[in-house]
């Protein structure tokens, strides 16, 4: 079984700009959440999707925001790009979601804001 | 607020020198322990789920255990390639994953 992918891998973009990543679930997984990983903070909790709808949100401005399609694919944006935006950004499914379901991480997208 | 502090930081072993790694947590409601590893430049792998205290899980050289207040993953004659990052998460009545920052791990030949 195939497990998450994350395009793209790697991203340079400069302050001001937008980003949008791409998440592949498992198959058959409906639940995707996404994550901020830096090495001051660690791994921070973005917001979560299931069944096309946001279902949970972390702590993060508005500039970031996210969507999920009928198939279960998610993808995230992040507007008006700040050089603190700069980090490893991780996508995780599960079956059905929530706090007790293992998530599957995907290999993340590492981005960098100049 | 449920929080996650895991110790030590950053741990150095010698091959076959077994230790363990604390994952201490305050949570409202428990619903499960997580524990990843994480190489550098990869995603988390998943280890180990766990529910309720007294419950241990066991793979090859590392075994979890839960208690109502931390989990420990002890690890037993590690080798090289054991080194990694190893993360705990908790996930609670919030209905999201908190992660630790993490136990560094370096296993030397």
């Amino acid at each position: 079984k195939a497990g998450v992918t994350q395009t793209p891998r790697y991203l340079i973009k400069t302050r001001g700009q937008q980003v949008t990543l791409s998440c592949s679930p498992i198959s058959g997984h409906r639940s995707v959440s996404w994550y901020q990983q830096t090495p001051g903070q660690g791994l921070q909790f973005l917001f979560e999707y299931f069944s096309e709808t946001q279902r949970n949100k972390g702590n993060f401005p508005g500039r970031f925001s996210g969507r999920q399609f009928s198939n279960s694919r998610s993808e995230m944006n992040v507007s008006t790009l700040e050089l603190g935006d700069s980090a490893l950004y991780l996508c995780a499914s599960s079956w059905l979601g929530g706090s007790r379901e293992t998530q599957y991480f995907g290999p993340g997208t590492r981005l960098l804001v100049l | 607020e449920d929080q996650v502090t895991q110790s030590p930081e950053a741990l150095r072993l010698q091959e076959g020198e077994s230790s363990s790694l604390n994952c201490s947590y305050t949570v409202s409601g428990l619903r499960g322990l997580f524990w990843y590893r994480q190489d550098p430049g990869k995603g988390p792998e998943f280890l180990f789920t766990l529910y309720s205290a007294g419950e241990e899980k066991e793979k090859e050289r590392l075994k979890a255990t839960l208690t109502k207040k931390e989990s420990f993953l002890h690890i037993t004659a590690p080798k090289p390639e054991d080194s990694a990052t190893y993360l705990c998460a908790v996930g609670g009545g919030s209905e999201k994953l908190v992660f630790g920052k993490g136990t560094k791990l370096t296993v030397n030949p």
